[in-house]
């Protein structure tokens, strides 16, 4: 059982570019999730999606897009990269039908802005 | 949305406890985590608190207070493997979660 797979591992990529991040999970699980993680700051939602079809904003949407087409997938893409966008990514799943269900995350994705 | 408190640093010594404190401000709580992440890892699930009280997990224990919006989580017989960030998350009732900055636990031989 792989649980979430990220790919790249890491990128170095010139502001202006476009640039897709891959998260998939093996565990039916109907939420997704992705994240930023930026020193000093924790983690920071970008968006989410509680079911295939659906998605929503988090705390910090702006220059990032996403779509759900199924459960497994879930890619987050950046239209045109700029430096601030400079962070560690990390895709996460869950349940959201139990009160005790938490998140799984995966092995996160180092993308850096020139 | 949320807003989460919790120290950025805690040093102890192996063996001993540790107590990470963190205070939130929330509408809709439906829950509170805590999670450990390892340098250059990502975060794993530690524990889970919905209710008033204590939950204990072996060497981890983790309260929660509603009324004060508060929690901690509790490190006891502290190992050289425990050097690590600890991050508070809050849920809300969408089952979204916030997470504080972070607080790293180095502990020291």
């Amino acid at each position: 059982i792989a649980g979430i797979t990220q790919a790249p591992t890491s990128q170095i990529l010139a502001a202006g570019r476009r640039m897709t991040l891959r998260c998939t999970q093996d565990m039916r699980h109907n939420a997704m999730y992705w994240y930023r993680q930026d020193l000093g700051l924790g983690l920071r939602l970008i968006h989410y999606s509680n079911t295939a079809g659906t998605t929503g904003k988090g705390e910090v949407p702006d220059g990032y897009s996403v779509s759900r087409a199924n459960t497994d997938d879930f890619p987050l893409t950046l239209a045109s990269a700029v430096p601030s966008q400079t962070s560690v990514y990390f895709c996460a799943s869950s349940w959201t039908s139990g009160s005790s269900d938490t998140q799984y995350f995966g092995p996160g994705t180092r993308l850096t802005v020139l | 949305g949320q807003n989460i408190d919790q120290p950025t640093e805690m040093t102890a010594t192996e063996g001993a406890i540790v107590q990470i404190n963190c205070t939130y401000q929330t509408s809709g709580f439906n829950g509170l985590f805590w999670y450990q992440q390892h340098a250059g890892e990502a975060p794993t699930f530690l524990s889970y608190n919905v209710l008033d009280g204590l939950e204990e997990k072996g060497r981890f224990s983790s309260f929660l207070s509603r009324s004060k919006g508060y929690s901690y989580l509790l490190l006891k017989e502290l190992q050289m493997k425990d050097s690590a960030s600890y991050l508070c998350a809050v849920r809300d009732s969408d089952y979204k979660l916030s997470f504080g900055a972070g607080t790293t636990v180095t502990v020291r031989a």
